[in-house]
């Protein structure tokens, strides 16, 4: 596609229960970034992909959040033991590569999480 | 760390007066600047990214932005406003240079005003 696509837009799962959300990148952009929104705030990192591997997942809240991206292209954010506070919007965005300064990124609408 | 603080989470406008919206950063370092715009339903679009080149910083949709390493301030201004530009608006720096991660503020929701 033209733009990086993030699904499912809406998820609305229980407290305790397991959650994927899924991004597909900009066809050759080797960055991938996951970042969290919740209401009033702005984006909030959790992690950052060059390539397959996750090169910066400082913004990880805890060890129940987990993202993978096997072939380089699509990734994968699971959490474990969904809690309430998890409830946020999650976004996903590409950039061409590691260039350093910053560059531009692409943002997915987003996957809109509610744990009830 | 780095942070961006975003004064005002609403501003109202006019049609056709000055748009501008603040941000101020804290960094040890020189650091890298973006307005990023979130029209409603729609992703994040960057609008315009300063990178130590020159301070004043022309955008898409007739923004711009300038940065003040005096006033650690890089605000967003548009001459006219448009209905076009009601939107969310949020302020970004990067961590350090080299760094690839964005530091968002809090955003600023723009209304405007027939």
């Amino acid at each position: 596609g033209a733009g990086v696509s993030q699904t499912p837009s809406n998820k609305v799962t229980e407290k305790g229960k397991y959650v994927e959300l899924r991004c597909d990148p900009i066809s050759g952009h080797t960055a991938l970034y996951w970042y969290r929104q919740s209401l009033g705030q702005g984006p909030e990192f959790l992690i950052y992909f060059q390539g397959t591997g996750a090169a910066d997942d400082s913004g990880l809240p805890n060890d129940r959040f987990f993202a993978v991206r096997p072939e380089g292209s699509v990734s994968t954010l699971k959490i474990q033991r969904t809690e309430r506070g998890d409830s946020a919007v999650y976004l996903c965005a590409s950039s061409l590569g590691d260039r350093g300064d910053g560059g531009e990124l692409f943002f997915g609408e987003g996957s809109r999480l509610t744990v009830l | 760390a780095q942070s961006v603080t975003q004064l005002g989470s609403h501003v109202s406008v006019s049609e056709g007066a000055l748009v501008l919206l603040r941000c101020n950063y804290s960094s040890s370092v020189p650091p890298y600047l973006f307005w990023y715009v979130q029209y409603p339903n729609q992703g994040l679009q960057l609008l315009l990214k300063y990178t130590s080149a020159a301070t004043l910083v022309k955008g898409i949709n007739g923004f711009e932005a300038e940065f003040k390493k005096s006033e650690t301030s890089f605000h967003l201004t548009k001459p006219s406003a448009h209905m076009s530009d009601a939107a969310e608006y949020f302020c970004a720096v990067t961590e350090r240079a080299g760094a690839n991660n964005l530091f968002f503020g809090t955003g600023t929701r723009l209304t405007v005003i027939p």
